[in-house]
């Protein structure tokens, strides 16, 4: 089955650190890729995707490229601030096939939390 | 911005009591989807629908139940509540068009039984 595999946390970082989390896949045919972020208090909403290889999604200074030979998605940002900390988490979309007809399912990883400290 | 509203946003009751979440968005998706989330953050999928009239049981088994009467609406029941059910309850939704599968969420139900 599909899986996604992210870098356990908590990440603690100061104020302009450089962040990198990592996120590796598992999944048959050819997925969607996305990061979601959840504020403190608050649903998720999505941060950026990608949906073929090579793609490159980028939002609020966040970047990740979908990179099909090595099976993984990680999400980096240049200069982190206090207001991005929040969990985030990898997820991929693909089809799944069954009596019910064919729909896209989406599998989160586990959640990575962020801590940025002035 | 997403239009996806959940009420209440705490809750906190007895051990027996009954309880319903309302889920309810304005973007006219007819898939929804409810998520439930644990302390370590992980999310569990456990309940989903494809439209008016479909309710499917998602990966984590759930003692509460659903119902889709109208393509907006999806609410969520605890015919009697336990500690165990003390959870983060998100909702979800997104259009069958979308088919990258992308999904706009609610901002959650948190929920603890005494």
């Amino acid at each position: 089955g599909n899986s996604v595999t992210q870098m356990e946390g908590p990440v603690t970082l100061s104020e302009e650190a450089f962040l990198t989390i990592n996120c590796t896949y598992t999944a048959t045919g050819y997925p969607s890729l996305f990061w979601y972020v959840q504020y403190p208090g608050e649903g998720l909403q999505l941060l950026l995707k990608a949906t073929k290889a090579d793609d490159k999604g980028s939002n609020k200074g966040f970047e990740a490229t979908y990179r099909k030979e090595t099976t993984s998605f990680h999400l980096e940002k240049g200069s982190v601030q206090v207001s991005d900390s929040a969990v985030y988490f990898c997820a991929l979309s693909a089809i799944i096939v069954n009596s019910g007809g064919s729909n896209y399912k989406l599998t989160f990883g586990k959640g990575t939390l962020l801590t940025v400290n002035p | 911005e997403a239009d996806i509203y959940q009420t209440p946003r705490y809750l906190v009751i007895g051990t027996g009591k009954k309880i319903t979440l309302e889920c309810s968005q304005t973007m006219g998706h007819d898939k929804m989807y409810w998520y439930q989330q644990d302390p370590g953050m992980e999310l569990h999928l456990i309940h989903y629908s494809y439209g008016v009239n479909s309710t499917e049981k998602g990966d984590l088994s759930s003692e509460s139940t659903v119902s889709r009467i109208r393509t907006e609406h999806f609410p969520l029941t605890l015919e009697s509540a336990r500690p165990s059910h003390t959870s983060q309850y998100l909702c979800a939704s997104s259009h069958r068009d979308r088919v990258t599968g992308e999904l706009f969420f609610g901002e959650g139900s948190r929920l603890t039984v005494l």
